[in-house]
């Protein structure tokens, strides 16, 4: 099975702070996602990477940067932490399906609580 | 991306069919129709997806229009389990970009 993996499932950062969220999979896919859930809101793209070094703005992208320097590892980064990106993050990954449709694989998501 | 239509809520009987509709008037010939669920305090789970033909897995059942405006996801027998947030997603096939709207708060009842 494919695994999706963050590296915390809660966390808890003071205003101001840098903040990092690791994501890895493990099943060697090409694209990985960073999205934020918020009631009423549903899921956001925050950014995703079609590959190791290259990433691509979402729909909500300031006040957060990513880095994908290795092709399993995609990690979300807020620059200066504020109170209105505590959120529920979630990382996904696919493979593109050259033209054919792929699933998306999802980790089990970090809430983050800004304070 | 097409956008997508969803009920806020529904209720089914535990035992019963649970029928969730979908709206995507806008759907173009190549956006295929995905659909996840999502249980509480986990991450998005892939269920089915479809282009225009009706299919079936071991999970549920995805019946598709004939003018691909609207689609039904069924889960023939509800369980408690069954209990989560279904999201239906209309996109490209290759398309990096991947959206999610609100969904269906479905509530399988004892």
């Amino acid at each position: 099975d494919v695994k999706v993996t963050q590296s915390s499932r809660y966390l808890v950062k003071r205003t101001g702070e840098k903040v990092f969220l690791e994501c890895v999979q493990d099943m060697d896919h090409e694209n990985m996602f960073w999205y934020r859930q918020d009631p009423g809101l549903g899921l956001r793209l925050i950014y995703f990477s079609y590959d190791v070094k290259m990433k691509e703005k979402g729909d909500i992208p300031e006040g957060y940067s990513v880095s994908r320097e290795k092709k399993e590892r995609f990690s979300l980064i807020l620059e200066s932490a504020s109170t209105n990106q505590t959120s529920m993050y979630l990382c996904a990954s696919r493979n593109p399906g050259g033209g054919r449709p792929t699933e998306a694989f999802f980790g089990q998501g970090t809430r983050l609580t800004v304070v | 991306d097409a956008k997508t239509t969803q009920p806020p809520s529904m209720d089914c009987a535990e035992g019963r069919a649970a029928n969730l509709p979908c709206n995507h008037s806008t759907i173009s010939g190549n956006e295929y129709v995905y659909w996840y669920r999502q249980i509480h305090s986990q991450g998005p789970q892939y269920i089915i997806h479809g282009l225009k033909n009706n299919e079936t897995n071991e999970m549920a059942s995805l019946i598709i229009t004939e003018d691909r405006k609207s689609s039904t996801l069924i889960l023939p027998h509800a369980t408690l389990r069954d209990t989560a947030v279904y999201y239906c997603i209309v996109r490209v096939g290759d398309f990096n970009k991947f959206y999610f709207g609100s969904g269906t708060k479905l509530n399988v009842k004892p």
